[in-house]
């Protein structure tokens, strides 16, 4: 099975400042990769996903991007945060349709 | 956009009940599949039920999938403490994207 890796694990960062959150994969190879967030007591939204190294598709317009250098790692940026970009994010793997694994997620506060 | 929406929001039971959560979605599905949370932790499969299925048991979980209702339940049998969590279901419509319902949190008291 794969295990997904993700840190920080919390982040208290101040508005305006930039973001950087790493996720990485073991147990496979060429997997598809996942960013979602999840507001508190809500459910998970989609932000990016990604069918290879390079290549990345957005799913929803925010202040936020993504990139994947390599194989199995999976990056989430940002320039300069929002008090909105607040919240839980969550990085996934799948190779099919099946399931996806996920990571233990990424608290974000943004004061 | 949320694909699935679950029922109840949240539902409270003591150790040994049933619980049953319902999930509606909107379109055509391939697959729908339903995930656990703890806490502040990450999202953990817990089974998945083809549209061309009806029904489905893994251990103490059993989902049904009504393909022309668009909806599932998924029924956790003699509840644990331990079962206490947020569970969400998500369908896989085309590509290999989850469409994640609101979730249900489930409290089981001792």
């Amino acid at each position: 099975s794969q295990t997904i890796h993700q840190w920080p694990a919390t982040l208290v960062q101040p508005v305006g400042s930039p973001l950087s959150l790493e996720c990485t994969v073991e147990g496979t190879s060429n997997p598809n990769l996942y960013w979602y967030r999840q507001a508190a007591g809500r459910g998970l939204q989609l932000l990016f996903y990604s069918v290879g190294i390079g290549q990345i598709s957005s799913e929803v317009p925010q202040n936020l991007s993504a990139s994947r250098p390599q194989d199995r790692q999976f990056i989430l940026s940002s320039k300069k945060l929002l008090l909105s970009d607040s919240g839980f994010y969550l990085c996934a793997s799948s190779r099919d349709r099946d399931r996806q694994y996920f990571g233990p997620g990424t608290r974000l506060t943004v004061t | 956009s949320q694909q699935g929406e679950e029922d109840p929001q949240a539902l409270s039971i003591q150790e040994g009940e049933n619980a049953t959560m319902n999930c509606s979605y909107k379109t055509s599905i391939n697959n729908l599949q339903w995930y656990r949370q703890n806490s502040g932790r990450g999202l953990v499969h817990l089974i998945l039920i083809r549209s061309n299925e009806r029904e489905k048991h893994s251990g103490r979980l059993r989902v049904t999938l009504d393909t022309s209702k668009k909806s599932s339940s998924l029924l956790i049998t003699a509840s644990r403490a331990a079962d206490t969590a947020s569970y969400f279901c998500a369908t896989v419509t085309g590509f290999q994207k989850l469409v994640f319902g609101t979730g249900t949190r489930l409290l089981v008291s001792p």
